[in-house]
């Protein structure tokens, strides 16, 4: 079993569309979650931490749930801009950098 | 600004030749990585670095090392280079000196393919 994994998609929505991804994790021991985003043949950006109480920033929410291992990702009202590779990302080991990456879920925007 | 850079952007080479790929970054991060990215599995944690002089292997390290002798460097070499070894690589850095510690800052990449 992976210790990251996403459903890849795509994901195809129409402009203004609500769009969820889930991700899930297999231990339970960690302890820092992000999402990145990837644009087609660029490096991957941070999109966002997750906290353990939820966080927002602008049309984007992040989500997590500890005890069925899982995070989450909602976009509201997407734009064409949003189309990209979304990476689920996990720090497992306290003290250490070290970051796992899913394999990413792919979001298509169409006007 | 600071920034963190890859050089060369695209390399094609021959099996068997040593490549080394450059990575350079402004951000006085302690924290240097190197990733190779292939369809179905995502980013791969090669080496990485903790600081000057320090080295650790990931998970897909053979074949491949680094080496520290400055805080703004980490070179990747391949030793012998495989057509497996046909890759995107991405460099990133993290620590002290920008940012969140936790926040990994990405190179723009080296896409290399090994004939």
């Amino acid at each position: 079993r992976k210790e990251v994994e996403q459903d890849p998609g795509p994901f195809n929505v129409p402009e203004g569309a609500t769009v969820a991804f889930n991700c899930t994790y297999s231990n339970s021991a960690s302890q820092s979650f992000f999402w990145y985003r990837q644009d087609c043949r660029k490096e991957p950006k941070l999109l966002m931490s997750v906290y353990s109480s939820g966080n927002e920033d602008g049309r984007f929410t992040a989500q997590l749930n500890r005890a069925s291992q899982y995070i989450s990702l909602l976009i509201r009202d997407s734009k064409l801009s949003d189309s990209a590779t979304y990476l689920c990302v996990v720090k497992v080991n306290p003290g250490f950098q070290k970051l796992v990456f899913g394999t990413g879920t792919r979001l298509l925007v169409s006007p | 600004d600071a920034e963190i850079t890859q050089s060369p952007r695209h390399k094609i080479t021959e099996t068997g030749r040593q490549v080394t790929l450059a990575c350079h970054q402004t951000w006085n991060h302690n924290n240097m990585f190197w990733y190779r990215q292939d369809l179905g599995h995502g980013l791969r944690l090669i080496h990485y670095s903790y600081g000057v002089q320090d080295t650790n292997k990931g998970e897909v390290s053979d074949g491949y090392s680094v080496s520290r002798s400055n805080t703004e460097d980490l070179p990747l070499t391949l030793e012998s280079a495989a057509s497996s070894q046909t890759s995107v690589y991405f460099c990133a850095s993290s620590g002290p000196g920008a940012g969140a510690t936790d926040t990994q800052y990405f190179g723009p990449g080296t896409r290399l393919t090994v004939l």
